[in-house]
């Protein structure tokens, strides 16, 4: 079957740094996504990695490895506004979003 | 580019009356749209997939005949909940299936809040 695991909650510093991790099983496989919700907002759209690797954009970096089913969003110097969930979905190969969850995350000062 | 609007963005409504809810891409083709529900706490659920010109297809558990769904254009898809019940007050959000830099995404529209008294 098709899953996305991703931690419920995560409670870091403002200033600091914070992972967020993602495990997935997909029918097959075209790429991987993370977006941010706040709460009462749709998801607005942050990554997405289809090749091994890190890809950077600023503050948020976003990471894969397709032979371990697993990626990570890495938020750098937190603040207060980055309070949010942060959604992981796979792509299947139909192209559809299977989604995690989501995990909270608590910015704290 | 790849904006997608919802309207309206909250409707409150009586006990077994329909709500109709409008997705639209604004500045691209879609030829798929989806439906999602989204309760407090809780992540995003399909219910559908809209393909224009053709029937959706509805997830598992999700009505079809309670849950109207219509992509009549390239560029629009109304979901209809008919017949609203207070269990069906939640966060509707749709997206569209378009192109970021060569690749498959789905952009969100900003969600609707239907509440049913």
């Amino acid at each position: 079957g098709q899953n996305i695991d991703q931690p419920t909650e995560m409670t870091a510093t403002e200033g600091a740094i914070v992972q967020i991790n993602c495990t997935y099983q997909t029918s097959g496989f075209n790429g991987l996504f993370w977006y941010q919700q706040h709460a009462g907002e749709a998801p607005t759209f942050l990554s997405y990695n289809v090749l091994d690797g890190l890809e950077e954009k600023g503050r948020f970096s976003s990471f894969l490895s397709r032979s371990k089913g697993y990626s990570y969003l890495l938020l750098k110097e937190l603040q207060m506004k980055d309070s949010a969930s942060y959604l992981c979905a796979g792509m299947d190969s139909n192209y559809q979003l299977i989604w995690g969850a989501g995990t909270k995350l608590i910015i704290k000062p | 580019g790849a904006v997608v609007s919802q309207h309206p963005s909250r409707v409150i409504c009586k006990s077994g009356t329909s709500v109709k809810i409008e997705c639209r891409s604004l500045d691209f083709q879609a030829t798929t749209m989806f439906w999602y529900r989204q309760f407090p706490k809780q992540s995003l659920m399909l219910m559908a997939t809209s393909n224009e010109g053709s029937k959706a297809t509805y997830e598992q558990g999700v009505e079809k005949d309670k849950f109207l769904i219509n992509h009549a254009s390239l560029t629009l898809s109304t979901l209809t909940v008919t017949s609203a019940h207070p269990e069906d007050s939640s966060f509707y959000i749709c997206s569209a299936r378009g192109e970021r830099e060569g690749y498959n995404e789905q952009f969100f529209g900003p969600g609707t809040r239907l509440t049913v008294l």
